[in-house]
Order: structure tokens, then sequence, then C-alpha cells
């Protein structure tokens, strides 16, 4: 199956600052990739979107300026807390999809991050 | 708009015991796909399955078994002869064919099997 990969599968930050989380997909080119948060004992709710070259599209509520995300390459989605608080302390899990053929890679995910806000 | 409702908040069973975990989703989309996923407390997302709405057979894979049933929108996942492994967290999802969203999750069923 695709893989994907994200990093770093966790870690923890002082309030104030930013954190970057890797997402890249390894055997395959991702056209999409979409940014998961989940709260402890919740569900994943989709945050945003990413396509490759273009702006990532936000669920309602997800706030664009907080959670930057970056799409610049087939193979790299990035996702940056910024100024994080510790109401952002949650597991962030990203999938990414292959256009190609009938793969349907959004049903492969990263390892996801757990990020500690302190 | 799509829903997937997992009532099962938490079952708990004794190794051995065949236990199964209801899904009903709700969706205008005539193609679709719906997906089982397996959390350990290690966070990570397995993947169980993915059923294609055009096909309705029923699958086996080793001890777990998937029974679809687009009549009732039920996507019903049966453990067979549970052993303490299996305990997780599970999620059904459901995801519109050819679509550009992600998927749309259930809230989980917290799965507990005792020694």
């Amino acid at each position: 199956g695709a893989v994907v990969s994200q990093h770093p599968s966790r870690v923890i930050c002082k309030s104030g600052t930013s954190v970057k989380i890797e997402c890249r997909s390894l055997d395959f080119q991702a056209t999409t990739m979409f940014w998961y948060r989940q709260f402890p004992k919740q569900s994943l709710m989709l945050m945003a979107t990413s396509n490759e070259g273009s702006k990532a599209t936000y669920e309602q509520g997800v706030e664009k300026d907080k959670f930057l995300i970056n799409h610049a390459s087939l193979t790299l989605s990035t996702l940056t807390v910024t100024s994080a608080h510790p109401e952002d302390s949650s597991f962030y899990i990203c999938s990414a999809r292959d256009r190609q053929g009938s793969r349907e890679a959004e049903a492969f995910f990263g390892q996801g991050t757990r990020l500690t806000v302190v | 708009a799509q829903k997937v409702t997992q009532a099962q908040t938490e079952i708990s069973v004794v190794e051995k015991e065949d236990v199964t975990l209801d899904c009903v989703y709700e969706t205008r989309d005539t193609t679709y796909y719906l997906f089982w996923y397996k959390q350990p407390p290690s966070g990570e997302l397995v993947f169980l399955i993915r059923r294609n709405s055009f096909d309705e057979q029923n699958e086996i894979s080793g001890r777990y078994s998937w029974n679809f049933q687009k009549s009732t929108s039920s996507f019903n996942f049966t453990i067979t002869a549970s052993q303490v492994v299996d305990s997780a967290v599970y999620f059904c999802a459901l995801h519109k064919r050819g679509g550009a969203d992600g998927l749309t999750f259930g809230k989980g069923t917290h799965l507990i099997i005792q020694p």
C-alpha cells in the first residue's frame, strides 16, 4: 500500500512558539493531502485539504492564520502551528491522495504527531 | 452532508468471545467508499478495509469479517475469537468516491478485550 511518513511523532513546545509537522508520501506523488486533528478520546476531524501548488482549503472553524499549510511539492506537505497555546495540544495526523490509476491513497495515514504545548 | 454513527462508545468482552462493532452511515452520494481503521494506544491509524458502495459482498480476512448492508446503510465489523491484542479504538469512515474531501469519521468504538 501507499506509504505516508509523518515527522515528528511527538513534540513538546513552549506556549507562544511555532511547531512544524511534515507529511511525506514516500512511494507516490500526492496531489492532495489532508490534515486531521484528534483530541483525547475523540474522533478525527478534518482540518484542511492541501493541494500541491495552491492554497489549502480549511474546514469551518479552523483558523488558517494559526495552522499554516504548505504543499510545495508532490511529496511533501507541512503544517505549522503558529503561536501555539495549550489548547492546541492534540494529535495531528495527515493522509495523502494519489490520483494515479485506482489507488485511493487517502485510505493511508501518517503515523501522527502528538503535540503538547506547555 | 455525510455522517457516520458508531453508537457503541465502549465494548468490553472476554478473550475468545466474538464481538461486532456497528457502523451506520448517511450520505446522498450514490458512489462512495467505506473504511474501517484500528487505532491502538500508540495512536497510528491502521487501515483494515475499504469497501466500494457497488460491492455488497461480505468480506472475511482471518478473524475479521465485514457485513455491508446498503439497504440499511450499515457496515458492521465482527471480530471472531477476540484476542487481547485486538484492544483498540476502531473507527468507521466514509468517503465520496472521486470527491476532493477527506474522510468523515465516526466517533469510534473503544474495544476492550479482557484476558
